[in-house]
C-alpha cells in the first residue's frame, strides 16, 4: 500500500506570495493532519480534516488554511508568506479512532 | 492539555551499546503515547505506541518502551545500537481524546552512533 504522498518536496517563495501544498493520504484513510516543523518551535499541529470537515485547528494565524476533498486528498494554503513560515510541512493520515498517524516526507518551504 | 518532555537534546552512544532515550509526559487522562523516528530529509516513522494494553511495548527495529505511571515516563530503549539507528527521535502524546490526529511532540533527541 502506498504511503502518504506530499508534493512538491521543495518550494522557494518570496515574502508576500502565497503557496499551496498537497497531500495524498494512504488509501482508505479519511483523516488528514498537517504539522509545521521548525528548528525553533519543533513540531506543531496546524489542523486536521476528516471527511472534508475541519475538526480541529492549532494556534496559527488565519493565513494558514486548508481543505480536504471527497477523495480525502488535502491541500494547505499559506497566504502573505513571511520569512518565519520557512519550515518543513508534514502531512499525516490515519484511519481514525485510536489508529496512529502515518507521515509523509514533507514539503520544505523556504521563504526569501 | 497534554505535554511531553524529552530529556537530552543529543545522545551519543557507541555501536553495540545500550540506547536509552528519555520521555516524561503530563496528562490529565490515561495517555496515548508514541515514539517516532525521523531520518534526514524524511518524515516521521512510527516506532511504537502505548495504548494501555501493556506497559512494555515492543516496536520496530528492536526498540521498546516501558510505560511507568508512577514516574510519568515512557523511555525508549534498544539493547544494542546500530549505525543505522542514527536519527532524531520524538516522543508524542495524543491531545485529541480517543483519536490520535492531534499529537503534542517533545523537542526531539538526536541520536548519534559512533563506530
Amino acid at each position: 500500500k502506498a504511503g502518504v504522498t506530499q508534493t512538491p518536496r521543495y518550494l522557494i517563495k518570496t515574502r508576500g506570495q502565497q503557496v499551496t501544498l498537497s497531500c495524498s493520504p494512504i488509501s482508505g484513510h479519511r483523516s488528514v493532519s498537517w504539522y509545521q516543523q521548525t528548528p525553533g518551535q519543533g513540531l506543531q499541529f496546524l489542523f486536521e480534516y476528516f471527511s472534508e470537515t475541519q475538526r480541529n485547528k492549532g494556534n496559527f494565524p488565519g493565513r494558514f488554511s486548508g481543505r480536504q476533498f471527497s477523495n480525502s486528498r488535502s491541500e494547505m494554503n499559506v497566504s502573505t508568506l513571511e520569512l518565519g513560515d520557512s519550515a518543513l510541512y508534514l502531512c499525516a493520515s490515519s484511519s481514525g479512532g485510536d489508529r496512529p498517524l502515518h507521515f509523509g516526507n514533507g514539503t520544505r518551504l523556504t521563504v526569501t | 492539555a497534554q505535554s511531553v518532555t524529552q530529556l537530552g537534546s543529543h545522545v551519543s552512544v557507541s555501536e553495540g551499546a545500550l540506547v536509552l532515550l528519555r520521555c516524561n509526559y503530563s496528562s490529565s487522562v490515561p495517555p496515548y503515547l508514541f515514539w517516532y523516528v525521523q531520518y534526514p530529509n524524511q518524515g516521521l516513522q512510527l516506532l511504537l505506541k502505548y495504548t494501555s494494553a501493556a506497559t512494555l511495548v515492543k516496536g520496530i527495529n528492536g526498540f521498546e518502551a516501558e510505560f511507568k505511571k508512577s514516574e510519568t515516563s515512557f523511555h525508549l530503549t534498544k539493547p544494542s545500537a546500530h549505525m543505522s539507528d542514527a536519527a532524531e527521535y520524538f516522543c508524542a502524546v495524543s491531545d485529541s481524546g480517543g483519536s490520535n490526529y492531534k499529537l503534542t511532540f517533545g523537542k526531539g533527541t538526536l541520536l548519534t552512533v559512533n563506530p
